[in-house]
């Protein structure tokens, strides 16, 4: 296990599609974070699972997105009606919880762009 | 969302050099923690700081948790090219959720050799 990995890599969608983003979590780690990021902004939280509950969702999140880890290992995003302001990088991470160690490990993330 | 204040936002050093940079917040947080992230990646953990006051380096980079908690230094000493990239600070509030790390803008690091 080398790490959290994210598919695909990029996606370019046309405006009011449906996309879909994974994220495979290190294998150990019980919690899944997904954030978004635009060009020149550091990462926003918008939602993290531990093990297959979904624990906080931020307002970023509309009714247009929406999570899950259903068996508490891999997470799926999805978006759907894409919107022209969806266009971002979608970071996952994982962590740990219990050992005291809180660094996230992030994923290389999903750039998507709504044309 | 709510960001903390990260400075400077951009850096032209020359190879060799020391950098330093900030970050505050209005409110106070109990882990902090710094990112580097280089174009197309995601952030990668450069160091993390748990207790008021610690002061913990790794190679060529010291961080400290500030007395007030609501502050976060980073230093990298003796600069190479390969320092260049985008330096994110996040923090974790007291008063905040288990799960939300808050970011920084970043600051991004030139190294002219």
């Amino acid at each position: 296990d080398t790490g959290v990995s994210q598919n695909p890599r990029h996606k370019i969608t046309k405006r009011g599609q449906n996309v879909t983003f994974r994220c495979d979590p290190i294998s150990e780690h019980n919690r899944l974070y997904w954030y978004r990021q635009t060009l020149g902004q550091g990462p926003e939280f918008l939602t993290y699972f531990q093990n297959e509950a979904q624990l906080e969702k931020s307002r970023l999140l509309s009714d247009r997105f929406s999570a899950e880890r259903p068996k508490g290992s891999f997470s799926t995003l999805e978006i759907q009606r894409t919107e022209q302001g969806d266009s971002a990088m979608y970071l996952c991470a994982s962590s740990l919880v219990g050992t005291g160690n809180y660094g996230y490990t992030f994923g290389s993330g999903t750039r998507l762009t709504v044309v | 969302g709510q960001q903390l204040n990260q400075s400077p936002q951009s850096m032209f050093i020359q190879e060799g050099e020391d950098v330093s940079m900030n970050c505050t917040s209005s409110s106070i947080f109990n882990t902090w923690l710094w990112y580097k992230q280089e174009p197309g990646e995601g952030p990668v953990l450069l160091i993390a700081l748990y207790k008021a006051g610690e002061l913990t380096s790794n190679g060529r980079l010291t961080a400290q948790f500030g007395i007030t908690r609501k502050d976060s230094f980073l230093n990298i000493s003796a600069s190479i090219p390969s320092d260049v990239g985008i330096y994110f600070c996040a923090g974790r509030k007291v008063s905040g959720s288990q799960g939300n790390l808050i970011f920084g803008k970043g600051t991004k690091l030139s190294v002219k050799p």
